[in-house]
């Protein structure tokens, strides 16, 4: 069946550094890539989406782009915050109303 | 406007009891899911509602657990005989139509003692 993985946390940055969070996914056909994101306290939010290959996702400075050539949806942020420290659930959509989460991985950043 | 609401936010409970997990979705969106998400996981799915009939139950773990969406709008969890292994959080979402764009809630937390 359709799955999802993402790299293992956590993961912790100093403020302005580089992250990259990995996503990588196996389905039959091509699913709807999405990243959300859990803040300390708070629900599952939509960080971005990506509907088809070659899609770049973006929103609030991240990006992801979907690579059907490595199965792939790579999180990106050139320059963390200190407020972006949550957890980010890579997630799959491919037919049916259910999405296929990843584990999660924590990200810590630190001033 | 107003989001995905559940209640309550926490139910801790004894092995054995019964209990009824609540979602409100947002107004006018049709689809609605379950979800449990267990301590240092990703989301599991449990069942997908398409107004009022349950479209896909295939991640209900047992007949212990069973959801209904009577209007096609609140719709209710219930677990019969609670085990410790229950406790998670429950996540419900919504979203505008079938394959639309999943919106979730703050969850509740189960215990089972």
């Amino acid at each position: 069946g359709d799955s999802v993985t993402q790299m293992e946390g956590p993961v912790t940055l100093s403020e302005e550094a580089f992250l990259t969070i990995n996503c990588t996914y196996t389905a039959t056909g091509y699913p709807s890539l999405f990243w959300y994101v859990q803040y300390p306290g708070e629900g599952l939010q939509l960080l971005l989406k990506a509907t088809k290959a070659d899609d770049k996702g973006s929103n609030k400075g991240f990006e992801a782009t979907y690579r059907k050539e490595t199965t792939s949806f790579h999180l990106e942020k050139g320059s963390v915050q200190v407020s972006d420290s949550a957890v980010y659930f890579c997630a799959s959509y491919n037919q049916g109303g259910k999405l296929i989460f990843g584990q999660g991985t924590e990200l810590s950043v630190k001033p | 406007g107003a989001g995905v609401s559940q209640t309550p936010s926490n139910k801790v409970t004894e092995k054995g009891k019964y209990v009824e997990l609540r979602c409100d979705p947002i107004s006018g969106h049709t689809a609605l899911y379950w979800y449990r998400q267990s301590l240092g996981q990703g989301p599991e799915f449990l069942i997908y509602f398409q107004g009022t009939g349950a479209a896909d139950d295939s991640g209900l773990p047992n007949d212990r657990f069973f959801a209904v969406r009577p209007e096609g709008s609140v719709s209710t969890l219930k677990i019969q005989r609670t085990e410790r292994g229950d406790s998670a959080v429950y996540l419900c979402a919504s979203s505008l139509t079938e394959r639309g764009t999943q919106y979730f809630g703050p969850g509740t937390r189960l215990t089972v003692l």
